[in-house]
């Protein structure tokens, strides 16, 4: 029944090696996020979209991309991964256009790890 | 900017109450969020209260706003060891805005 859902849960790779994390859902929600979370701290957003608008927080480093296919899927792209990157990735869904804010909802996340 | 501040550490004993405790500095906020998080997961929603209301109670779960002194505390009655997590408040400093501002998290410890 997951409904934002993070593949893979874990993922290696390589310092330098580009790597791609993904994130669904089923809710049909119109803004997907992105956050990058170390440990013992907050989430940070990295960026946003408000259906296909790309919103990226001003510190948000060019070493992140992110896309957005359709509806249901959203990617974060790393580039360029440095050991600096190794954190947990969080996909999180908002319905925003019923006139009533509802919360976020989060995926499990994808625990990144560097090499 | 927005700003939200929780205390880092809470440890209770099982069948205790907790209290968490947030403030936050952005009076516009109209909704505020309690989130859960346990090791190695996501984030769970848990309530949210909106600004025109003092207080929620969702079963084991009492939420209580004090706009004027911009105090929100989750109260978790009957505290178990499945409670051991790390709390999260939110806000959403605007109507319209996308964003979320988070506190750093309290790490509750069930102690049994």
């Amino acid at each position: 029944d997951a409904m934002v859902i993070q593949n893979p849960r874990y993922q290696v790779t390589q310092f330098g090696k580009p790597v791609t994390l993904s994130c669904s859902q089923t809710l049909n929600h119109n803004v997907m996020y992105w956050y990058q979370q170390k440990s013992s701290q907050a989430p940070k957003l990295l960026f946003h979209y408000y259906d296909k608008d790309f919103n990226n927080e001003a510190d948000t480093p060019d070493n992140f991309q992110s896309r957005r296919p359709n509806t249901s899927f959203c990617f974060l792209d790393i580039r360029s991964p440095g050991l600096g990157d190794a954190a947990m990735y969080l996909c999180a869904t908002r319905e925003t256009d019923r006139g009533v804010r509802q919360p976020q909802h989060f995926g499990d996340g994808t625990r990144l790890s560097i090499l | 900017g927005e700003d939200v501040e929780q205390s880092l550490f809470l440890s209770v004993r099982e069948g205790d109450s907790s209290v968490i405790n947030c403030t936050y500095t952005d009076s516009s906020s109209t909704y505020l969020y309690w989130y859960k998080q346990e090791p190695g997961a996501g984030l769970q929603l848990l309530t949210y209260i909106f600004s025109n209301m003092d207080m929620k109670q969702d079963q084991r779960l009492t939420v209580l706003l004090n706009k004027k002194d911009k105090h929100l505390s989750l109260r978790i009655a009957d505290t178990q060891t499945g409670d051991s997590a790390i709390y999260f408040c939110a806000e959403s400093p605007d109507n319209y805005g996308q964003n979320f501002v988070f506190g750093p998290g309290t790490r509750l410890s069930v102690l049994p």
